[in-house]
């Protein structure tokens, strides 16, 4: 069974700094890319980052470019995202969610989710 | 980025009800387009993939049509687990987005 799962999500003040990790279990990690998705409270989806299976390939939101770093371990089986200068817009649960293609490129969609981390940006 | 427009925003049905929801792109995405169903303080779940493949799991009164700008979603015969917001979302770019979600409501 695919399992993904978040941590890291708490309270932050503006301009702070937050890694959030997914960790994953049930399939053949580094075959898969893993996308990092968020919904702000009462809003709906966005697409924050991704990263392919290899770890080689990263791509960003425009509303993140510059400031948030996604990286993966697959010795591990993790995947990570720093997020520094951060913003009340980014208060947000954040899922990692797993892309649909074994080729581990970018630009699917996700047949998997974790249960989200809430990442809250407040003085 | 191509933006995806979904409606009506909200739909309230009866149990039993034929439901349709509409998904529109700005630009052609081909069939590079899926559903998810997500509940109150839930993750998405996956339903429909390449405009009109169900996932594994998904009951058969979920399906999916469209191509090119224009998509539909149908629950053809509503049940109160159904009672969810449902997101279109292209897959045509890296930059993947969504629909601003349908919520359906059982009536």
């Amino acid at each position: 069974e695919v399992q993904l799962l978040e941590s890291g999500g708490h309270l932050v003040q503006p301009g702070g700094s937050l890694r959030l990790s997914c960790a994953a279990s049930g399939f053949s990690f580094s075959t898969y890319a893993i996308s990092w998705v968020r919904q702000a409270p009462g809003k709906g989806l966005e697409w924050v980052s991704g990263v392919t299976g290899s770890g080689q390939t990263t791509k960003y939101a425009d509303s993140v470019k510059g400031r948030f770093t996604i990286s993966r371990d697959n010795s591990k089986n993790v995947v990570y995202v720093q997020m520094n200068s951060l913003r009340a817009e980014d208060t947000a649960v954040y899922y990692c969610a797993k892309e649909g293609s074994t080729t581990g490129m970018l630009g699917y969609y996700f047949d998997s989710w974790g249960q989200g981390t809430l990442v809250t940006v407040s003085s | 980025d191509i933006q995806m427009t979904q409606s009506p925003p909200t739909l309230s049905a009866f149990v039993g009800d034929r439901v349709t929801i509409t998904c529109r792109a700005s630009e052609s995405i081909s069939v590079f387009l899926a559903w998810y169903q997500q509940k109150p303080g839930k993750a998405p779940k996956l339903l429909i993939y390449r405009a009109s493949s169900l996932d594994s799991g998904v009951p058969s009164r979920f399906s999916g049509s469209g191509s090119g700008t224009e998509f539909t979603l149908t629950i053809s015969s509503l049940q109160p687990d159904d009672s969810a917001t449902y997101y279109c979302q292209q897959y045509n770019s890296y930059f993947r987005t969504f629909g601003q979600g349908t919520k359906v409501e059982i009536k």
